[in-house]
């Protein structure tokens, strides 16, 4: 099994662009959890979807962040418009129902 | 609301020696908690979990002690090596829910 897989890996863009995070989840893993790393708050959960529906997505920052999960292969972050305060590793995890989650590499965002 | 502490951002230890990476937490309804294992330009990695009817769970070099009473927990690896280096998260499990909360990380360095 490929694991969980994250695109781009790096992407430097410039301040009111909009920016796409693409992640495929391992093949038959129900759950899906996108995730942002900083230094100041570590790994915060930003939404997380079950069979494709989103369940909690409480720790979205704001509107300019959108996810969906079109089927159970794809997931898109997307943010509109980007700030440099957006700059950092974004994660992309997939679980078997309950049980442990699995990261993708990630995707470190840089917004000049 | 930071539900899950690690205090110490990083921890020097001598090859062989015991390392003792620490979390707290504050809310007493978790199912269980997980420690995570990050290397650089890769996603976390589950390393070891602990139920909350249990005060220890051992896997190998790594153990996990759970001190209920104080919302304490700890890794311990014995005896410590340097391919160990790396960021450990500490993270916990939401009781009935899907999510895990992450602590901030401490970055573990085994000097050969």
């Amino acid at each position: 099994d490929a694991g969980v897989i994250q695109s781009p890996r790096h992407e430097v863009t410039e301040m009111g662009q909009e920016v796409t995070l693409r992640c495929k989840p391992i093949s038959g893993h129900n759950s899906l959890f996108w995730y942002r790393q900083t230094m100041m708050r570590g790994l915060e959960l930003l939404i997380y979807f079950n069979n494709n529906v989103p369940i909690d997505d409480s720790g979205m920052p704001e509107d300019r962040f959108s996810a969906k999960m079109p089927n159970a292969s794809f997931s898109t972050l997307k943010i509109q418009p980007s700030e440099p305060r957006d700059s950092a590793v974004y994660f992309c995890a997939s679980s078997p129902s309950r049980d442990t989650q699995y990261f993708g590499p990630g995707t470190r965002l840089t917004v000049l | 609301d930071q539900q899950v502490k690690q205090n110490s951002p990083s921890l020097s230890v001598q090859e062989g020696r015991i390392s003792i990476l620490n979390c707290d937490y504050t809310n007493s309804m978790f199912d269980y908690f997980l420690w995570y294992k990050k290397y650089p330009a890769e996603g976390p990695t589950f390393l070891i979990s602990i139920s909350s009817i249990k005060d220890k769970n051992e896997d190998g070099r790594f153990t996990v002690f759970l001190n209920k009473s104080a919302k304490h927990l700890s890794l311990h690896i014995v005896p410590s090596q340097p391919g160990d280096s790396a960021v450990y998260f500490c993270a916990r499990h939401q009781t009935g829910a899907n999510n895990l909360f992450f602590g901030t990380g401490t970055r573990l360095t085994v000097i050969p």
